[in-house]
């Protein structure tokens, strides 16, 4: 069946610092695959997504990309900033739900 | 409505209780999901309503869960005999016809504790 690896957290970094979340996948088909985040107190949110190999998909400074022949989908910020504390999570599609990956904690300190 | 709205947004209740749960969707989208998600771990899938059948209900742990949905639009996931393991959050989401394209919109969850 479909399921979504990820990053063990916590993950703690500095300020402006380089921030790489990893995310692999095993799946039948062609999935889309999305990130979500869960700010402190709030419900998920829709962060980024791509629907076919290669896509790009990117928000608020975020980026991934849909690599099919590393079943990957690693989410990269360039420059954290404290507000980006949160709980991330990965997830593919199938044909009507999404899997979830476990989540990572990332905390971000001034 | 404007997003997916869930109520109560948290519920203490004693062990052998009986709870309900209550999401309502956005309006027009067709797909609708339940999921839990216990202290410090992932998203735990529960159920699947398209319209208001559930051709996936794979993911109900026990007997005491059960869920429906009417009019195409709210939805309630009931737990009978609360038990102390049943504490978490649940989650509602909804989505079109094809979420791998739109993905899910979530509610805030209703936080659940069975004392």
């Amino acid at each position: 069946g479909n399921s979504v690896t990820q990053m063990e957290g916590p993950v703690t970094l500095s300020e402006e610092a380089f921030l790489t979340i990893n995310c692999t996948y095993t799946a039948t088909g062609y999935p889309s695959l999305f990130w979500y985040v869960q700010y402190p107190g709030e419900g998920l949110q829709l962060l980024l997504k791509a629907t076919k190999a290669d896509d790009k998909g990117s928000n608020k400074g975020f980026e991934a990309t849909y690599r099919k022949e590393t079943t990957s989908f690693h989410l990269e910020k360039g420059s954290v900033q404290v507000s980006d504390s949160a709980v991330y999570f990965c997830a593919l599609s199938d044909d009507y739900k999404l899997s979830f990956g476990a989540g990572t904690t990332v905390t971000v300190r001034a | 409505g404007a997003g997916v709205s869930q109520s109560p947004s948290n519920k203490v209740t004693e062990k052998g209780k009986d709870v309900e749960l209550r999401c309502d969707p956005i309006s027009g989208h067709t797909a609708l999901y339940w999921y839990r998600q216990r202290l410090g771990q992932g998203l735990e899938f529960l159920i699947y309503f398209q319209g208001n059948s559930a051709p996936d209900k794979s993911g109900l742990p026990s007997d005491r869960f059960s869920a429906e949905r009417t009019g195409e639009s709210v939805s309630t996931l009931t737990i009978q005999r609360t038990q102390q393991e049943d504490s978490a959050v649940y989650l509602c989401a909804s989505s079109l016809a094809r979420v791998r394209v739109s993905g899910y919109t979530f509610g805030s969850g209703t936080r659940l504790t069975v004392v």
